[in-house]
């Protein structure tokens, strides 16, 4: 079956230095939506994209969607503390209209102020 | 908009009993998602209902899980009868479904313990 996965699966970092996640399908996806999740909270929404190479920014997040459609990334640029919580991708279930989601497998991030 | 709306929002059950989860999904959406949050197995689609229809409910674990939604403002996901590895987070979710590509809301989840 379809499989999104991300890694690293854990991320630590000192306030300020800059954090990387990546997410790859087994499957093209014709888009990718990202969310976060605190600790304790609900994943929400941030972002999706749509087109082949695209690359869109929220302040200190950057995504990108891969050439291929079917990877992506979010960088976050001098990270805070309100940065912590877990990242997912998630893209369309293979075979399923756009609303079924499979979600990725996150990337929880910590910050050592 | 009060957002998506799970009840109760902690849950401590004895193996056996039955348990039952309410959503109520924001105003006008016609999707409505369940999942469930494990550390072991992520977040995982349990099933989903457009316009109150189930449309997909493979991810429903077997068949002591069973899943309604009787109007477009309210659904029941019930465990009869719960074990310990239901013990979970189970998320609700809902979306427009207007749009070729819509994001989800989730609603606070409600945090299962079973004994």
């Amino acid at each position: 079956g379809q499989q999104v996965m991300q890694i690293p699966q854990y991320q630590h970092v000192q306030e300020g230095e800059d954090f990387t996640t990546y997410c790859n399908s087994s499957t093209t996806l014709s888009n990718i939506q990202w969310y976060k999740q605190r600790p304790g909270g609900h994943p929400v929404f941030l972002i999706q994209l749509v087109k082949s190479g695209e690359v869109k920014k929220q302040k200190r997040l950057t995504f990108q969607f891969g050439e291929a459609k079917k990877n992506s990334s979010l960088h976050i640029t001098a990270t805070q503390t309100t940065d912590v919580g877990t990242y997912f991708c998630a893209g369309p279930a293979f075979n399923f209209g756009n609303e079924k989601l499979t979600f990725g497998t996150g990337t929880r991030l910590t910050i050592i102020p | 908009d009060a957002g998506v709306i799970q009840s109760p929002r902690h849950e401590v059950t004895e193996m056996g009993q039955e348990v039952t989860l309410r959503c109520k999904p924001i105003s006008g959406h016609d999707y409505l998602f369940w999942y469930r949050q494990t550390m072991m197995r992520g977040l995982e689609l349990l099933i989903y209902f457009n316009n109150n229809v189930p449309i997909d409910d493979s991810g429903m674990p077997e068949d002591r899980f069973s899943a309604k939604m009787p109007n477009a403002s309210f659904s029941t996901l019930k465990i009869q009868p719960s074990e310990p590895r239901d013990s979970a987070v189970y998320f609700c979710a809902s979306s427009l479904g207007r749009r070729e590509i819509d994001e989800q809301y989730f609603g606070p989840g409600t945090r299962l313990t079973v004994t």
